[in-house]
């Protein structure tokens, strides 16, 4: 059973394009995220979503657009797609938000395989 | 501005032995830390994390070390698999007065187990 899935694998696609990315969660999760791994490895975070509401949204560009028709799902939207989009990007999702303000209660992130993006 | 650091990139140990990855962080609202276990082509895999109550968190093989003070953690597998080759995130996260966090990720340490 594959817990948090993410839809192509591989992306290739040419400059200026429109593209999407599906991430599906059958965890029963309330939060769901995307992350970008850039060229130098480090993983960041781009979106967060609970109970269809946006949380975070870090330094990311507007071309860069979640949606979430329901509490499983968040797709990625990518729009003019430029060179410096080509990376892997990680689904994510996490059974709460840390919203008791007890230390220690953020919960754990479960991640999808990613999609490796590259933009030609 | 890395927040995390992990300053090895690659870590290579004898089959059996210990395996100690470490981890720093500069951020002093952080109350959380994660290792994370990724494999070529796959997503990260949860390993263990340790909230900053704690200074140890034991699980099987693997503990996690935590220095409030010095704002460093470790994470110490053994004895050390071939199983375990591995790159090892350390991720950290901050309460941030309601609503869903996202992790600060390090830039991953490569361990390799050598037979």
């Amino acid at each position: 059973d594959t817990a948090v899935s993410q839809t192509p694998k591989y992306l290739v696609t040419q400059m200026g394009n429109d593209k999407s990315i599906k991430c599906e969660q059958n965890l029963g999760h309330d939060t769901m995220y995307w992350y970008k791994q850039d060229s130098k490895k480090f993983l960041k975070i781009m979106f967060s979503y609970n109970n269809k509401e946006l949380i975070i949204n870090e330094t990311v560009p507007n071309r860069f657009s979640p949606k979430s028709p329901d509490k499983a799902h968040l797709n990625l939207h990518i729009n003019s797609l430029e060179l410096g989009d080509s990376a892997v990007y990680f689904c994510a999702s996490s059974p709460e938000s840390s919203s008791t303000g007890t230390s220690g209660s953020t919960d754990t992130q479960y991640f999808g395989p990613g999609t490796r993006l590259t933009v030609l | 501005d890395q927040q995390v650091k992990q300053n090895s990139p690659s870590l290579s140990v004898q089959e059996g032995r210990i395996s100690i990855l470490n981890c720093d962080y500069t951020n002093s609202m952080f109350d959380y830390f994660l290792w994370y276990k990724k494999y070529p082509a796959e997503g990260p895999t949860f390993l263990i994390s340790i909230s900053s109550i704690k200074d140890k968190n034991e699980d099987g093989r693997f503990t996690v070390f935590l220095n409030k003070s010095a704002k460093h953690l470790s994470l110490h597998i053994v004895p050390s698999q071939p199983g375990d080759s591995a790159v090892y995130f350390c991720a950290a996260t901050a309460y941030s007065g309601g609503g869903a966090d996202g992790l600060t990720f390090g830039k991953g340490t490569h361990l390799i187990i050598q037979p």
